[in-house]
Order: structure tokens, then C-alpha cells, then sequence
């Protein structure tokens, strides 16, 4: 079944302790995302990787790393994570970054909360 | 970044045609219209995308003004399960000084009346 997964679906840590969230698709997909959702605010792109070893700032980077080594996989992390980072978070992919008409295949979220 | 705008949210009937819309007026030549859906507690999932064209598929169908600045997502006969945030975002190909973030806003809440 073509999917998106992450992990860990829930996450509870504290302050300061680096965290990483797992990305993997198996579509062969060359354009990787990661959103942060929080309430009134909407979906909110963090970085975002067109193809391997390619990776951009989406429009709140502050505080996150990705890193894109494998098509499949595009992990989140969280060198020291604070609690304005507790939000709920969506990695997604799509076919390709270099046409606008790829639709994105979105995960199943992973809902971070730093005490 | 090009934007969009939709009401916060809105009401329909259930069985009755809902009709969301989109502005979008910074749109560029390469950009496609994108919607997006997400129920409650799920991730987003695709609806509908077009160019210039209207579009239909099995979920929706998707009408762009000609002038391309604007466009509606039409929900045929609306039912109790498609109530959920619709989200209308723009995609380009990346150009050069131009990158490929992809900007969600708020959407439009659907709520369903039995």
C-alpha cells in the first residue's frame, strides 16, 4: 500500500532533549515535506526537500533539521526542543517538486508535546 | 509567496450542493490550484487540482475563473462526512529566485447540517 509513516505517532519529552521524528514513504517520491499544525494558525511548512541531499527552509525552520540521505526517508529533528515546538506535526511527499501539478500524500501526524 | 484567502468557515445542508471559495489574485502563469481536505483528527488528503481548465473527479469538481484569480470547489451533494477544513493552496514549478514553499493558511471549516 502506497503510504507515508512517521514516527512516533505521540511524543512526550522535555526541554532540551534532542527528539528526532522519522519520515519514511515507499512511492519513490522526489519531494518530502514537513508541516507543524497548531490551533488558529493552520498548516505551517517547515522544511522541505526536492529530491536527495537537497533541502530548503520552509516559512518556520526555527528550530528544526532535516536531512535528506535516502529518497524514502526524511527525518525531523529537534536538537533542543522547547515548548513552543509542542504542535502537531505532518510529514508529506509528492512525485516530484519540479511541476506544480503533483498532488501530496500527506502521514498520519505526530503530535509532540514538550514539557 | 503567493497566497490564498477563503472564508473561515462556512454551512451547508446536507444532500445539497456546497460551493468553497478561493482567492487567489497573485497567482502566477505556472501555478496550479490545489485542494485539500483534512477531517477530523487525520492528516490532509487530496481533493482536486487544475491549471486553467475545470476539472472533475470522483470527490469534487473544481471551477477557475478565467481570469485564474479566483476559483470554487464544488461538493456536488454534500454528506455528514465531508465536514472538515478545506484548505485551497497554489503550486508552481520552481524558478529561479523563486523556491517551492508551499503556504496552507487557515482554510475554510465545513460544517455538515443534518
Amino acid at each position: 500500500e502506497a503510504q507515508v509513516t512517521q514516527n512516533p505517532r505521540y511524543l512526550i519529552t522535555v526541554t532540551g532533549k534532542k527528539l528526532t521524528v522519522t519520515c519514511s514513504q515507499n512511492m519513490n517520491h522526489e519531494y518530502m515535506s514537513w508541516y507543524r499544525q497548531d490551533p488558529g494558525l493552520g498548516l505551517r511548512q517547515i522544511y522541505y526537500s526536492m529530491n536527495v541531499e537537497v533541502t530548503d527552509k520552509g516559512d518556520v525552520p526555527e528550530g528544526y533539521k532535516v536531512s535528506r540521505k535516502e529518497k524514502r526517508n526524511f527525518p525531523l529533528i529537534l536538537e533542543s526542543p522547547s515548548p513552543n515546538q509542542t504542535s502537531l506535526y505532518f510529514c508529506a511527499s509528492s512525485l516530484s517538486g519540479s511541476s506544480g501539478s503533483n498532488e501530496q500524500f500527506f502521514g498520519p501526524g505526530t503530535r509532540l508535546t514538550v514539557l | 509567496d503567493a497566497k490564498t484567502t477563503q472564508p473561515n468557515s462556512m454551512e451547508s445542508n446536507e444532500e445539497e450542493p456546497v460551493h468553497l471559495p478561493c482567492n487567489h489574485s497573485t497567482i502566477s502563469g505556472t501555478d496550479y490550484i490545489h485542494w485539500y481536505r483534512q477531517l477530523p483528527s487525520q492528516g490532509p488528503e487530496y481533493v482536486i487540482h487544475g491549471l486553467t481548465s475545470n476539472v472533475n473527479n470522483r470527490m469534487a469538481s473544481l471551477a477557475i475563473a478565467e481570469d485564474r484569480k479566483s476559483s470554487t470547489l464544488i461538493l456536488h451533494r454534500a454528506t455528514l462526512r465531508d465536514a472538515a477544513v478545506y484548505y485551497c493552496i497554489l503550486r508552481g514549478a520552481p524558478l529561479m529566485n523563486r523556491d517551492d514553499k508551499i503556504i496552507f493558511g487557515k482554510g475554510t471549516r465545513l460544517h455538515i447540517l443534518p
